[in-house]
């Protein structure tokens, strides 16, 4: 079965930091593009970062550029997102995808909650 | 990177047809044919509807379709169904890299 799970979530005061990590299984996950996608309590979908199949390039979303960073262990099918000095706006549930169709994210995770709170 | 405009809601009657649409700018949806439309239901993962505009993945039903005129994409749901009933997302490819979610779309079925 194609799945991806997420983890890492947690509570974590402001200015702290936070693992999230995305297992995939049942595809070749080096073989995909890779995203995290977060949701903030009560609001929409908002696309966080990218990164290529051999982990050589990434992209990130102006609020989080140079505190989040986006990495993967294909050995491991592991995506990973390490943010650092975390805000009160990044509480969400963080989402990971696979992209298999060009910015068409066809499998996805259940997500994992991140609370960024004193 | 500001969010594709998207209408707070749209409601139809079972059987009927509905369009949502998704306003983006020449930097996004105008310039790209990489709109992506997604199915959320509150507490569950986001299921891919429609992708490159108007290409269906396998599984989705043949009641979704996609269009792209200018800086605007749609989604239209024919044969309305309760099951339907959901947040849906536009996304679209911005340049260097970036991509942008629509503001999101309440969809009821009356």
């Amino acid at each position: 079965e194609v799945q991806l799970v997420e983890s890492g979530g947690n509570l974590v005061q402001p200015g702290g930091s936070l693992r999230l990590s995305c297992a995939a299984s049942g595809f070749i996950f080096s073989s995909y593009w890779m995203h995290w996608v977060r949701q903030a309590p009560g609001k929409g979908l908002v696309w966080v970062s990218r990164i290529s199949i051999d982990g050589s390039s990434t992209s990130y979303a102006d609020s989080v550029k140079g505190r989040f960073t986006i990495s993967r262990d294909n050995a491991e099918n592991t995506l990973y997102l390490q943010m650092n000095s975390l805000r009160a706006e990044d509480t969400a549930v963080y989402y990971c995808g696979r992209d298999a169709f060009g910015w068409g994210l066809d499998v996805w995770g259940q997500g994992t909650t991140v609370t960024v709170s004193s | 990177q500001s969010a594709l405009t998207q209408p707070a809601s749209v409601s139809g009657s079972p059987g009927q047809s509905i369009t949502i649409s998704c306003t983006g700018t020449s930097s996004d949806v105008g310039s790209y044919n990489l709109v992506s439309w997604y199915q959320h239901h509150p507490g569950k993962a986001p299921k891919l509807m429609i992708y490159e505009v108007n290409k269906r993945p396998s599984g989705v039903s043949n009641r979704f379709s996609g269009s792209k005129s200018g800086n605007t994409a749609s989604l239209t749901i024919s044969g309305l169904q309760a099951e339907d009933e959901a947040d849906y997302y536009c996304c679209s490819y911005a340049g260097s890299s970036t991509g942008v979610f629509g503001t999101g779309t309440e969809v009821f079925v009356l």
